[in-house]
Order: C-alpha cells, then structure tokens, then sequence
C-alpha cells in the first residue's frame, strides 16, 4: 500500500518563529489532507489539497503531486498551535480510505 | 452546524462486556469510516461504509462489527472487547463527491479503555 512518510518527528519552536513540514507519499494519490490534532485529542481539518497551494491565516500548503510531496507552512507561530499534524492521503482508484503518516509533533514555548 | 457527533467521549469497561460506540453526522453524508489511533501506529480505518446498507472491512476489521441502517449513523459494535483494543477512536463522515473539495470531517474522540 502507499506510504506516508512525515518529517520532522519532532519540532519545538520559539513563539514567532516559522516552520515547514514535509509529508511525502509514495503513489500518486486523489486526495491529501492536513490535519491538526489538539493537545485534547481533537482532529481539525487544516486543509484540503490535492495540488497546488492554498493560505489560511498563518498556514499555508503546497502539494507538489508530480514529485510526491506536500508542504504545510506555518508562520508566526504561537502556543495555541502546538500538537501533531498530520498528513493523510487517498490513493487513485477510490479506495474510500485516508491513509495518515505518523505525524509531526509541534511544542511551541512562549 | 456541520458536525460528527461521537458517545460515549470516555468509556472504560471490563474484557467481554459488549459495549457500542454510537456515531451521528448532520451532513447528510454517503461515506462514513471508523479510525483507531495507537501511540506509534498512527491512524488506522477499522470499517467504512459508502451508504445505507453498505460496509466493508478497513486495515484493522477484527473484534469490530459495524452497521448502516440510517444515512446519518454508523454505530462501532465490540462484541467481546480486549485489553488491545484499548485506543482513541474516531468517526469520521464525507460527501462522495470529491469534486467539490469536500474534505473528511472527524469526530471528537473516544477514549476506550479495556481493562
């Protein structure tokens, strides 16, 4: 099946910093999302983006599809956005299921 | 509003005794899925359904029964729970209509805990 590979593992950043992270899957896929997972264990939907680039306040993302990678950046960081993001994909085909990678764990210390 | 609404949020029950963790959606949604995320693992699709009536097996299917009566509920059945199934549940509910950029949208969590 496909892979889903995040990186960094780890990040812990100064508030007002920025950071990138990576996510690269190893099949051409229908369906990328990102996620935000709170400290209380909640999913947020961040975006959705199979291709291109879109902007949300401070998170921005890019889905290179061709080379299989996708980018979500966030700028300016604050504490409020500490916890795992992760990346899932859908694979061509209409598997109907979101395959997530392991995820990027965000600390961000005021 | 558009919601996944997910009961218990915490449960924590013995080995065998049969428990349900019920799922409801207000969006009118075709698909419907059921995820576990364990330290580690990651999340990963236990059952999903297309529609009424429709379910099929995800990467972790056993110990799980689900079922599809109604569009807006997806009900997780464990028949004879185990201490591994111990984990943080999610449901999660979208249009099959990928066209419109409709993203998955997920439930709050349920925290089980099998002793």
């Amino acid at each position: 099946g496909i892979q889903v590979e995040q990186s960094p593992p780890d990040l812990i950043l100064q508030e007002g910093a920025n950071s990138t992270l990576r996510c690269n899957f190893s099949d051409s896929v229908n369906n990328l999302q990102w996620f935000h997972q709170n400290p209380w264990g909640q999913l947020i939907n961040l975006f959705y983006i199979p291709s291109g680039t879109k902007q949300n306040g401070r998170l921005s993302a890019t889905t290179v599809a061709t080379e299989r990678y996708s980018l979500l950046y966030i700028s300016s960081s604050q504490t409020t956005d500490s916890g795992v993001y992760f990346c899932a994909v859908e694979t061509q085909g209409g598997s109907e299921k979101l395959v997530f990678g392991k995820g990027t764990k965000l600390t961000v210390n005021p | 509003e558009a919601q996944v609404t997910q009961n218990p949020r915490y449960l924590i029950t013995v080995t065998g005794k049969k428990l349900t963790v019920t799922c409801s959606q207000n969006m009118n949604h075709e698909y419907m899925s059921w995820y576990r995320q364990d330290p580690g693992l990651g999340l990963r699709q236990i059952y999903y359904s297309m529609n009424v009536e429709v379910t099929d097996k995800g990467d972790v299917p056993e110990g799980y029964k689900v079922s599809r009566k109604e569009k807006r509920n997806f009900p997780l059945i464990l028949e004879s729970p185990s201490p591994n199934q111990t984990s943080l549940y999610f449901c999660a509910s979208r249009s099959r209509d990928w066209g419109y950029q409709e993203t998955q949208y997920f439930g709050p969590g349920t925290r089980l805990l099998v002793l």
